[in-house]
């Protein structure tokens, strides 16, 4: 079975700063990585994902990822962050060659930006 | 453009009724899926379904009950057998066996009065 964490349930952050959001996971075979995100009573809409290949990901919105296979991570980046970032943002594992959507999320890490 | 629709957005319910939510697809995907969403938790599969007239329990199918008539539709119904069904519900599809990425509804707010 494999399990993600959100090593952060809030953070906060000044508009134009740098922001990361954690995530590691657990799983005993090889696992496709994604970042969602959702605004307020929204659904989740598809930031980056990682299925192999370079370990960089980048998404929309400017943000980016980086797989880290050694420390099972898949942090989430972002240089300079928007008062419209403002979000709930999940990562997700699923094991490859099954249904993308029976995937396993975190419990989410809500990013407020401030002015 | 396709997408996938839940109706209604808001609805409200007695306890000890039954209610359905709608979920309808156009993006001619084969597997959809029923998720529930409470605050600061993560997000837990209900049922899923892989083609039509077929679908599995997922973590939390308690009180829940599905049909897969169609490939364009998988209803979702809360019955009254549902301890506590206040929540946000959300519906996804994914093309296939091998698809990478699944596409959301907007989601349904269920609140029992």
């Amino acid at each position: 079975a494999q399990s993600v964490t959100q090593l952060d349930s809030q953070v906060p952050v000044f508009e134009e700063a740098p922001v990361e959001l954690r995530c590691n996971y657990s799983s005993s075979v090889s696992v496709y990585l994604f970042w969602y995100v959702q605004y307020p009573n929204q659904g989740l809409q598809l930031l980056l994902k990682y299925l192999s290949g370079s370990t960089l990901v980048k998404g929309i919105n400017g943000f980016e990822a980086e797989f880290n296979k050694s420390q099972t991570s898949f942090h989430l980046r972002k240089p300079s962050v928007h008062i419209s970032d403002t979000a709930e943002y999940f990562c997700a594992v699923s094991v490859p060659y099954t249904n993308a959507g029976k995937s396993t999320f975190g419990d989410g890490t809500t990013l407020t930006v401030k002015p | 453009d396709g997408g996938i629709t839940q109706s209604p957005k808001y609805l409200f319910r007695k306890e000890g009724q039954n209610v359905t939510l709608s979920c309808e697809q156009n993006l001619n995907h084969d597997a959809m899926y029923w998720y529930r969403q409470d605050p600061g938790q993560g997000l837990r599969l209900i049922y899923y379904s892989q083609i039509v007239n077929d679908f599995q329990k997922g973590d939390i199918a308690e009180g829940y009950s599905v049909s897969r008539e169609k490939k364009e539709s998988f209803p979702l119904t809360v019955t009254s057998a549902q301890k506590n069904p206040t929540a946000f519900y959300l519906c996804a599809s994914t093309q296939g066996q091998q698809d990478t990425e699944a596409f959301f509804g907007q989601g349904t707010r269920l609140t029992v009065v």
